[in-house]
């Protein structure tokens, strides 16, 4: 397999504009949880899905941020309006079922709001 | 609900010296316990877990953690560090969500 693949890796947009980010996770594997890094707050859970459901959204931080998953093997994170204070990098990452099982990363995606 | 504190933002080792960082849980099941390590642009990758069983857990790299029930505490060892382990170190505990710390950068001095 060839890992969880987040698309793009680098994005830079003009604020105000719509951003969409993609996550392809492992296949077979049940969770999905987008994270959102910065050096002033370090390693922050958005959302988490199983079994392409929103179990907990209680991370997202406002209105503009919304993430759907269609199906197993895709969702996105999508930001709109987006703000310069939303230029972070953004993960994915993907597990099995049990909850004592690790959750394996993508790359991530480098996003610059100007 | 599930967190975790990590002590010391930044540690910083001679190279061949003991590296140890510090990780305290709390959570409200019994928990399951992880180390990653990011290297700079990269995404993070497994070290080692605690799920049940043995409490001290072997990792990649040389490394090992210690669950300590009673000081609620999951701490990260290596005997002798080496240039290569200079990285950003996180600690995690898992109930559904997978909640991180703050992280710890590791230097390693030549």
């Amino acid at each position: 397999d060839a890992g969880v693949i987040q698309s793009p890796r680098h994005e830079v947009t003009e604020m105000g504009q719509e951003v969409t980010l993609r996550c392809k996770p492992i296949s077979g594997h049940d969770y999905l949880f987008w994270y959102r890094q910065t050096m002033m707050r370090g390693l922050e859970l958005l959302i988490y899905f199983n079994n392409n459901v929103p179990i907990d959204d209680s991370g997202m931080p406002e209105d503009r941020f919304s993430a759907k998953m269609p199906n197993a093997s895709f969702s996105t994170l999508k930001i709109q309006p987006s703000e310069p204070r939303d230029s972070a990098v953004y993960f994915c990452a993907s597990s099995l079922r049990r909850t004592d099982t690790e959750a394996f990363f993508g790359q991530g995606t480098r996003l610059t709001v100007v | 609900a599930q967190s975790v504190t990590q002590l010391g933002s930044h540690v910083s080792v001679s190279e061949g010296a003991l590296v140890l960082l510090r990780c305290n849980y709390s959570s409200s099941v019994p928990p399951y316990l992880f180390w990653y390590v990011q290297y700079p642009n990269q995404g993070l990758q497994l070290l080692l877990k605690y799920t049940t069983g043995a409490t001290l857990v072997k990792g990649i790299n040389g490394f090992e953690a210690e669950f300590k029930k009673s000081e609620t505490s999951f701490h990260l060892t290596k005997p002798s560090a080496h240039m290569s382990d200079a990285a950003e170190y996180f600690c995690a505990v898992r109930g559904g969500k997978l909640v991180f710390g703050a992280g710890t950068i590791l230097r390693v001095k030549s």
